[in-house]
């Protein structure tokens, strides 16, 4: 079993719509989570972090995560077609202590691909 | 604002060539990372450095080598590329504190081997 699972998509959507994007994931020593944001032919960006259980919001959007489910999501609100781009999702355990090397690392989603459709 | 900058955007190489990717961050951050990303694998940690001149391996070490002489500074060497090595590299950096080691990713670098 991959330690991140994330649907691939793509998924297409119409300008304005509401977008879920989600991650499950089978570690539960993972506290931190990230989305990141990556235009085609471009490095990734950090959207958003969270740390731990609930919701984290930011414009049009929010961050939610539920550590009993171990499933965390991104909703875009009011969607444009800026946002199309591949969305990360990533984590992190701190195992080992904040000086463990293994703390360093994230663990990434393989990304969803996102269209907003004027 | 972070700026991580990689050397080149593209690069053309032949068969057994040695290739070498630099990465510079300019916020004084203590980890680096090389990643290589390809579609339906996604991003694939090749190594990291959480100090000068300190290395440890990711998923994907084979084939490749790195180096991290200044802080600022971290390269990722190919020793004999191979047409298995084709794939967009990306560099990042991070803090060693919280929050959570959040990385900030260069523009990339599309490797093509020939």
């Amino acid at each position: 079993q991959k330690e991140v699972e994330q649907d691939p998509g793509p998924l297409s959507v119409p300008e304005g719509a509401i977008v879920s994007l989600n991650c499950t994931y089978s570690n539960s020593a993972f506290q931190y989570f990230m989305w990141y944001r990556q235009y085609s032919r471009k490095g990734p960006e950090l959207l958003m972090y969270t740390y731990s259980s609930g919701n984290k919001e930011d414009g049009r959007f929010t961050a939610q995560v539920d550590k009993s489910s171990k499933y965390i999501s991104l909703f875009i609100r009011d969607s444009q077609p800026s946002d199309s781009a591949t969305y990360l999702c990533a984590m992190n355990s701190l195992e080992g202590g904040y000086s463990g090397a293994g703390s360093y690392q994230l663990t990434f989603g393989k990304g969803t691909k996102l269209s907003v459709i004027p | 604002d972070v700026k991580v900058t990689q050397s080149s955007r593209y690069l053309v190489k032949r068969t057994g060539e040695k290739v070498f990717l630099e990465c510079v961050q300019d916020m004084d951050h203590e980890n680096m990372f090389w990643y290589r990303q390809d579609p339906g694998l996604g991003l694939r940690l090749i190594y990291f450095s959480y100090d000068v001149k300190m290395k440890e391996k990711g998923d994907i070490p084979e084939g490749y080598s790195v180096s991290r002489e200044k802080k600022e500074r971290f390269s990722l060497i190919l020793e004999s590329a191979s047409t298995n090595q084709t794939s967009m590299y990306l560099c990042a950096s991070s803090y060693f504190s919280l929050p959570a080691e959040t990385q900030y990713f260069g523009p990339g670098t599309r490797l093509l081997v020939l």
